[in-house]
């Protein structure tokens, strides 16, 4: 089945810790995203990548850090410079050409901070 | 400045009562508009595209309607099961890579 896979669903970090949150997807799709997501609030984009080896900031990108070394996969590191990462995370892919402009979502990754 | 707005931001309704949700948005030029369910601790699950005013789109008992300035998602006949949250985003011809979101709409359908 092809899909978008996060993992861990669940996740603890202690005050002054780096976190490495995973995303994997088999859908062939080129470009990627991470999105945070707070009660109330709609989704805000952290990182996005349209291919290989290269990506960009998001409206709230500072604290956090991503990769893209391989189509498949887009881990994003939430550093201790992110004051409050207590938050839902979503990892979401896209192919790139219309009309298939829509996005999938993975099934997402709670961060609490201890 | 690009802008999503839904509502209502919760909605009770009795089995079988139909209703409508609403998604108004301003956009310098209009790439698309999607449509996702998302159940509680869960990432959205895709619903419908829509990309010009006047198009329509159905799932079951859901059908969404675009407008030049606002998008209509109509849940017919509702049955508990289609209890979520229901968001809106946008797509601005602007930039290839960013999606606007709203606040959502929570749903809960009683049996």
């Amino acid at each position: 089945d092809g899909g978008i896979t996060q993992s861990p669903k669940y996740l603890f970090r202690k005050e002054g810790q780096n976190v490495t949150l995973s995303c994997e997807q088999n859908l062939n799709h080129d470009a990627m995203y991470w999105y945070r997501q707070d009660p109330g609030q709609g989704l805000r984009l952290i990182y996005y990548s349209q291919i290989v080896n290269d990506f960009q900031k998001g409206d709230i990108a500072e604290g956090y850090s991503v990769s893209r070394e391989k189509k498949e996969s887009f881990p994003l590191t939430v550093t201790s410079a992110q004051k409050n990462p207590t938050a839902f995370y979503l990892c979401a892919s896209r192919y790139e050409g219309r009309p298939y402009n829509e996005q999938f979502f993975g099934p997402g990754t709670r961060l609490t901070v201890l | 400045e690009d802008q999503v707005t839904q509502s209502p931001e919760a909605l009770r309704l009795q089995e079988g009562e139909s209703s409508s949700l609403n998604c108004s948005y301003t956009v310098s030029g209009l790439r698309g508009l999607f449509w996702y369910r998302q159940d509680p601790g869960k990432g959205p699950e895709f619903l419908f595209t829509l990309y010009s005013a006047g198009e329509e789109k159905e799932k079951e008992r859901l059908k969404a309607t675009l407008t030049k300035k606002e998008s209509f998602l109509h849940i017919t006949a509702p049955k508990p099961e289609d209890s979520a949250t229901y968001l809106c985003a946008v797509q601005s011809t602007s930039g290839t890579y960013k999606y606007i979101f709203g606040t959502g709409t929570r749903l809960k359908v009683l049996a």
